[in-house]
């Protein structure tokens, strides 16, 4: 049971553009969400969280959007850039509970 | 990564031997999890502990796989007879407090990654 869902494997977009990463969940539980970028042969990084108080949560270039009556989050990274080209990984954690549920990724590619 | 460390990167093993992966969580941190990414696969929960006591050990393989986090020392994923199947990469993270407590962010190492032969 994937409770948490990252529907595209991988996405393209130019240098400069907007890239949107989606996720899924399933669990009304979940109450925390975060996002991580890795790199091949590297251990995902911390990129931005969300709460399930807020709706958005802005750091820099990422946003991330948050939709809890559609149980749906996303990550706007603009403008992006080359180095932007990684995969990406979004994961949720409900209070109480004691794991983070990470989706399949998402391989960005930005395109110079 | 902010200091999670695990050893060793690369690790080669026949099958049927044991393999045996280090983390030290970042300092302050006690609360360690570790994931396993297969290849092409997303990350998959394994287990998570606190010093001395494993709290979440539903994603662990129920045969050839154990982990500890003792008093003293880093925390150790060991894998017994080893096969095939087993090859992935395993990513250690650690937490200051356990995720119940909503607003915890986790951080990764840079990941061990065991090719069976």
């Amino acid at each position: 049971d994937q409770q948490v869902k990252q529907n595209s494997p991988s996405l393209s977009v130019q240098e400069g553009r907007i890239s949107i990463l989606n996720c899924d969940y399933t669990n009304s539980m979940f109450d925390y969400f975060l996002w991580y970028k890795k790199y091949p042969a590297e251990g995902p990084t911390f990129l931005i969280s969300i709460s399930s108080i807020k709706d958005k949560n802005e750091d820099g270039r990422f946003t991330v959007f948050l939709n809890k009556s559609a149980k749906h989050l996303s990550l706007h990274i603009v403008p992006s850039q080359p180095g932007d080209s990684a995969v990406y990984f979004c994961a949720a954690s409900a209070t109480g509970g004691d794991k983070y549920i990470f989706g399949t990724g998402t391989r960005l590619k930005v395109l110079a | 990564n902010a200091g999670v460390m695990q050893n060793p990167r690369h690790l080669v093993r026949r099958r049927g031997q044991e393999a045996r992966l280090r983390c030290s969580p970042m300092k302050g941190h006690s609360h360690v999890y570790w994931y396993r990414q297969l290849p092409e696969e997303g990350l998959k929960f394994m287990v998570y502990l606190q010093k001395e006591n494993i709290i979440d050990e539903s994603g662990m393989p129920k045969e050839r796989f154990s982990a500890e986090f003792p008093k003293e020392g880093p925390s150790i994923l060991r894998i017994q007879q080893v096969v095939r199947g087993d090859s992935a990469a395993y990513f250690c993270a650690s937490s200051p407090r356990n995720t119940g407590n909503s607003g915890n962010t986790i951080y990764f190492g840079e990941g061990s990654w065991l090719t069976v032969v």
